[in-house]
């Protein structure tokens, strides 16, 4: 497609029931981030792929969290075991341009995956 | 560390004034690259401009404008003659030339009253 898509648009879940947030990022791009976006606050960084390769993951809150880029386009991020405190809207972003590159590209980003967990 | 700081968390200006949204950014890095995006309501960030930590010139592009002075570690965004279009959450961000992250700010509220 010609931008980045999110899927689902909206989540409700049951605490404690895992939920997989799927990625579509622009084709050939080749950098995914996923940014998690509380009520009112500005986007914090989760995880970061190169391609295939998972570069960083600093970002995840806690090992319940789980990302992969298994073929270096679609990604998915997976929430196990889901808490109240994870309730939030789960940007994907994606760039032409990788780490290091000589000139930083800018984010493309989703329309988001608003999670709401009871 | 990096980090951006937007202290203004909401404006609200009449159609057609103009508007300052305020950025602050540390880091200690030499190069790095400064960014706005407007979040409309339908959640989207859209990108605005990227600038360049060695390229302080500022720029003009229609009704937007950049104020980039390194000397205050200050990226300011101004929009002239506001529209109800432009009605949406701005945020700034912060990238290094050394990592992948993306340092966003907390974002300021702009509600343009027709």
């Amino acid at each position: 497609g010609a931008g980045v898509s999110q899927s689902p648009r909206y989540k409700v879940a049951k605490r404690g029931q895992d939920v997989a947030l799927r990625c579509d990022p622009i084709s050939g791009h080749v950098s995914l981030f996923w940014y998690q976006q509380a009520l009112g606050q500005g986007p914090e960084f989760l995880t970061y792929f190169q391609n295939e390769a998972q570069l960083d993951k600093s970002g995840l809150p806690s090992d319940r969290f789980f990302a992969e880029r298994p073929e270096g386009s679609v990604s998915t991020l997976k929430i196990q075991r889901t808490q109240q405190e994870d309730s939030a809207v789960y940007l994907c972003a994606s760039s032409a341009s990788g780490v290091y590159a000589a000139n930083t590209g800018e984010l493309f980003f989703g329309e988001g995956s608003r999670l709401t967990v009871l | 560390a990096q980090k951006v700081t937007q202290a203004q968390t909401e404006i609200s200006v009449v159609e057609k004034e103009d508007v300052t949204l305020d950025c602050v950014y540390e880091t200690r890095d030499t190069t790095y690259y400064l960014f706005w995006y407007k979040q409309p309501p339908s959640g989207e960030l859209v990108f605005l401009i990227r600038r360049n930590s060695f390229d302080e010139q500022n720029e003009i592009s229609g009704r937007y404008s950049w104020n980039f002075q390194k000397s205050t570690s200050s990226f300011n965004f101004t929009i002239t003659a506001s529209q109800v279009v432009d009605s949406a959450v701005y945020f700034c961000a912060l990238r290094s030339n050394t990592g992948n992250q993306f340092y966003f700010g907390t974002g300021t509220s702009l509600t343009v009253i027709p």
